[in-house]
C-alpha cells in the first residue's frame, strides 16, 4: 500500500496562475482533507470531504476549490494564485483501516511545496 | 470554532530526561486529540491519541493526559532520546462535526546527547 500519495512534490508559480494539486489514497478511506503548513505554524484546514461527494470549507478555504473525483481521489485548486498561497499542502485521509491508529487516525501525504512569486 | 494552543514552542532537553508538551482546547464538544511528530522536511505521523473517554494512554516512552474539565491535555516522552528530536503537534476534533483537526501551533523538540 501506498497510503497517501500527493503530485507534484514541488511548484514554482507566478502569480494569477493556476494550477491543481493531486491527491490519491489507496486505503479505502471515506475522508479526506486538505491542510496549508506556513512555516514555523501547524496545519490550518483548508477543505474536507466526509465522503464521496461532498466537500466542505475548513479553517482558510478563500482563494481555493476542491474536486472529490472519486473514493480515492481528492484535488485542490488555485484558480489564480498569490504569494499568500506560498505554502506547503498536505492530504490526508482518515476511515476504518488495518493500519496502526483507528477510524479517526488522519494519515497524510508527503506535502508540496509550492512557492508562488 | 475550536482553538486549541500548545506550550512551550520551543523545548530543549538532555538525553536521557523527561519531556513534557501541554495543550489547551476552546470547544468542550471536542472528543479525539491526537499527536503527531514531523521530522524535518517529512509528512507529520502519529504517535499516540487519545479519546474523552478515558484519561491516559501510555504507549512505550509516551504517555498522553487528558483532563476534560480543565480542557488541557499533555505529551509526556520519558528517557529522550536524539531521534525523538523533531516538531510535536496536539490536535482536538468534534467526531460529530467530520472530525475536523484543529492544531496547536507545535513544539520544536531538541534533545541534546
Amino acid at each position: 500500500n501506498a497510503g497517501v500519495t500527493q503530485t507534484p512534490k514541488f511548484q514554482v508559480l507566478k502569480t494569477g496562475q493556476s494550477m491543481t494539486l493531486q491527491c490519491a489514497q489507496d486505503m479505502n478511506h471515506n475522508s479526506m482533507y486538505w491542510y496549508r503548513q506556513d512555516p514555523g505554524m501547524g496545519l490550518r484546514l483548508i477543505y474536507y470531504s466526509a465522503s464521496e461527494g461532498t466537500t466542505d470549507k475548513g479553517e482558510v478555504p478563500n482563494g481555493y476549490n476542491v474536486s472529490r473525483l472519486n473514493k480515492r481521489e481528492f484535488s485542490l485548486r488555485l484558480e489564480s494564485a498569490a504569494p499568500s498561497q506560498t505554502s506547503v499542502y498536505f492530504c490526508a485521509s482518515s476511515g476504518p483501516s488495518s493500519r496502526r491508529g483507528s477510524r479517526d487516525t488522519q494519515y497524510f501525504g508527503p506535502g508540496t511545496r509550492l512557492t508562488v512569486l | 470554532g475550536e482553538n486549541v494552543e500548545q506550550h512551550p514552542s520551543t523545548l530543549s532537553v538532555q538525553e536521557g530526561d523527561s519531556a513534557v508538551i501541554k495543550c489547551t482546547y476552546s470547544d468542550s464538544a471536542s472528543n479525539y486529540f491526537p499527536w503527531y511528530k514531523q521530522e524535518l522536511g517529512k509528512r507529520p505521523q502519529l504517535i499516540i491519541d487519545i479519546r474523552s473517554n478515558v484519561g491516559e494512554k501510555k504507549d512505550q516512552r509516551i504517555a498522553v493526559t487528558l483532563n476534560k474539565t480543565a480542557k488541557h491535555f499533555s505529551l509526556h516522552i520519558t528517557e529522550t532520546q536524539p531521534e525523538d528530536s523533531a516538531v510535536y503537534f496536539c490536535a482536538a476534533s468534534i467526531k460529530a462535526a467530520g472530525n475536523k483537526l484543529t492544531f496547536g501551533g507545535g513544539t520544536r523538540v531538541l534533545v541534546k546527547p
